[in-house]
């Protein structure tokens, strides 16, 4: 079964605190995005890596970073948390290249910044 | 640029009535367009998709959406309801990202089965 995992359901910090969210995949998928998802807003697109060491920013890239050293894990880092941040973030992986591709997503997790 | 809009946040109804969830997109090429259900404190998970072909599409659980090209609009209906179908709908569409394709979602819709 197709499976998308994310390290941390819950997650409380710090304002300023440097943040890591993790998320690894097991279908040998290309593709691997971090969206934000805030009530009335739906999902916004931060980064999205399409191979390893390759990234390109979505539609809010600021105040976040990504890192992929391995094709299946994808990380998203917020530099300096800020409350602002507060949110469910959601990962998902798809394969490559055809627009009609599924793309298959983790639980996400769910961020508070004091 | 493509775009998605969900009028309805959010959609009550009684459990074994039918159910229609709108969907509107806007696009200046061909779409493929998707919806996606997130039941409670979970991830999305797709519920069906239009590639090209026929414009009746059918997905999991007893949900199908029709395409309509002249009205630029992918609705999600179900003939019955249940109480586990509560959860948010999301409809998206396919954009080519530059380097790969991405999805641009709606901001959602809630339905809200009661008993």
């Amino acid at each position: 079964d197709v499976k998308v995992t994310q390290s941390s359901r819950y997650l409380v910090k710090r304002t300023g605190e440097k943040v890591f969210l993790e998320c690894v995949q097991d279908m040998d998928h290309e593709n691997m995005f971090w969206y934000r998802q805030d009530p009335g807003l739906g999902l916004r697109l931060i980064y999205f890596s399409y191979d390893v060491k390759m990234k390109e920013k979505g539609d809010i890239p600021e105040g976040y970073s990504v890192s992929r050293e391995k094709k299946e894990r994808f990380s998203l880092i917020l530099e300096s948390a800020s409350t602002n941040q507060t949110s469910m973030y959601l990962c998902a992986s798809s394969f490559p290249g055809f627009r009609g591709e599924t793309q298959y997503f983790g639980p996400g997790t769910r961020l508070l910044v004091l | 640029a493509q775009s998605v809009t969900q009028l309805d946040s959010q959609v009550p109804v009684f459990e074994e009535a039918p159910v229609e969830l709108r969907c509107n997109y806007s696009s200046s090429v061909s779409v493929y367009l998707f919806w996606y259900v997130q039941y409670p404190n979970q991830g999305l998970q797709l519920l069906l998709k239009y590639l090209s072909g026929s414009t009746l599409v059918k997905g999991i659980n007893g949900f199908e959406a029709e395409f309509n090209k002249s009205q630029t609009s992918f609705h999600l209906r179900k003939p019955s309801v249940h109480i586990s179908d509560t959860a948010e709908y999301f409809c998206a569409v396919s954009a080519w990202g530059g380097a790969t394709n991405k999805l641009i979602f709606g901001t959602g819709t809630l339905l809200a089965v009661q008993p």
